[in-house]
């Protein structure tokens, strides 16, 4: 079965810094998606970037970018200019290419990021 | 678009008393729909999902059920709480071939058990 690693329960940074969250999975599959996942004070969740794994370029929307490497099972979240609304929860979340009812999604146990002004 | 709906947002419930949790799901049609609980300091644990109309899936044997009158409806019951059901819980959905898509939340409900 899968797992999803995520090793910083907390973290902080400062406004407008760049901070990156780990994330690393273990799987015997080549093919899968891999998602970060934002959970503000309100709960409610958000997708905030996905990647292919069959992609090699690191995904990226707007401040939110990943750094991949599929042969050390790695997905790190660097969020950069850091703003007070990036204060959340993140999940780093695990699909298999194959999981095409969404029963198998892994999910990270979180990592809260505070966002010191 | 597509939006997700779920209610109530809070709920403080005695123990033994029943629980309904609904979820609704607007603007598409087959989706398939999901129930996940966070309990305090945890991640996500799915328990319920569904692929169409009456067809439910159990992830965790429990005392709750989960049920699908509708296409976009998915509500989750419990005859008689336990005090182990306080947490969070969470309805998503996504498209009937999700590809490489991911979920899409709702805003989840807060339930404590008394």
């Amino acid at each position: 079965a899968q797992t999803v690693t995520q090793s910083q329960p907390e973290m902080s940074v400062q406004e407008a810094e760049t901070v990156t969250l780990s994330c690393t999975y273990d799987t015997s599959e080549s093919d899968y998606y891999l998602f970060w996942y934002k959970q503000p004070p309100s709960r409610q969740m958000i997708l905030v970037i996905r990647q292919e794994a069959y992609k090699q370029q690191n995904a990226t929307e707007n401040r939110f970018s990943v750094n991949f490497q599929k042969a050390a099972k790695s997905f790190s979240l660097k969020i950069s200019d850091s703003q007070l609304g990036d204060a959340a929860m993140y999940f780093c979340a695990y699909r298999s290419y194959f999981d095409n009812y969404g029963q198998n999604f892994v999910f990270g146990p979180g990592t809260r990021l505070s966002v010191l002004p | 678009s597509q939006t997700i709906h779920q209610w109530p947002a809070t709920l403080v419930q005695p123990v033994g008393s029943p629980l309904s949790l609904e979820c609704t799901v607007e603007g598409t049609s087959n989706p398939n729909l999901y129930w996940y609980r966070q309990a305090a300091g945890r991640g996500l644990q799915l328990l319920f999902y569904s692929v169409g109309i009456g067809q439910i899936s159990s992830e965790v044997p429990q005392n709750l059920s989960a049920s699908r009158p509708q296409d976009r409806q998915f509500i989750l019951s419990s005859k008689k709480l336990l005090l182990s059901d306080s947490g969070f819980y969470l309805c998503a959905w996504s498209v009937a071939r999700m590809g490489n898509y991911g979920y899409t939340f709702g805003s989840g409900t807060r339930l404590t058990v008394v």
